[in-house]
């Protein structure tokens, strides 16, 4: 999962294997949390989001599982292909509830996957 | 539909230099924003706006100022480049939808800025 720290976390998988990252989010009150893949030298693209009402969402690929009891987030990735190697960012909604929150997000610092063919 | 873009994509500056980083979005979102991306760290917001005419300040603001003239735009100064702002920029944007306070942020491809 991410930490602070200069190191990202690392995952290795094989081609075709299931990917699990994992995110801790900070703050109990966040109702939104969304993760994005960013490869090398290009801007973060949205993957998946889910709102606090929700524990799972599935999207072609990807789920994203919400456990708000120990605020945990994860995103599996099903059939692992080497061009999903990137980092991954899971975010929060900064400001939950209010209404001045704009859509500010906070980041995790990110997971790098490495999937070998 | 070009999604959002960011000009220049590299630039090198001098201690003290000042330059403006340039964001564009066709997508007539409201909300936009300037992050900054350090090694082996997540985006740090440092300045957002909600519409025209309107700024406000993120996580990290100081040594930047933005201004938003234009809905479309969304541009971010530096007065006097120090070595600290070394980084890379992202500027991204979103919707607003009535009843949900946030949706995703659609980001640009990023420029590397490196101050010496």
């Amino acid at each position: 999962g991410e930490s602070v720290g200069l190191h990202l976390p690392t995952l290795s998988v094989q081609e075709g294997d299931n990917s699990i990252i994992n995110c801790a989010y900070s703050n109990s009150a966040s109702d939104y949390f969304i993760w994005y893949k960013q490869e090398s030298g290009k801007g973060p693209q949205f993957i998946i989001d889910i709102r606090s009402n929700m524990d799972k969402r599935q999207g072609q690929r990807v789920t994203v599982l919400l456990n708000k009891t120990v605020k945990h987030l994860s995103l599996q990735i099903a059939a692992t292909q080497p061009g999903d190697s990137a980092v991954y960012f899971c975010a929060e909604n900064n400001e939950p509830g209010g209404g001045t929150s704009y859509g500010k997000l906070t980041f995790g610092q990110g997971t790098i996957l490495t999937v070998h063919p | 539909n070009a999604g959002v873009t960011q000009t220049p994509k590299f630039r090198v500056l001098k201690t003290g230099q000042s330059m403006t980083l340039l964001c564009a979005q066709d997508m007539n979102h409201e909300y936009m924003y300037w992050y900054r991306q350090d090694p082996g760290m997540g985006l740090r917001l440092i300045h957002y706006s909600v519409g025209e005419g309107t700024t406000a300040k993120g996580e990290v603001p100081d040594g930047y100022n933005v201004s938003r003239l234009k809905k479309q735009n969304f541009l971010l100064g530096l007065e006097s480049a120090a070595p600290s702002q070394t980084s890379v920029y992202f500027c991204a944007s979103s919707y607003f939808q009535t009843g949900l306070l946030v949706n995703e942020q659609f980001f640009g491809p990023g420029t590397r800025l490196t101050v010496l």
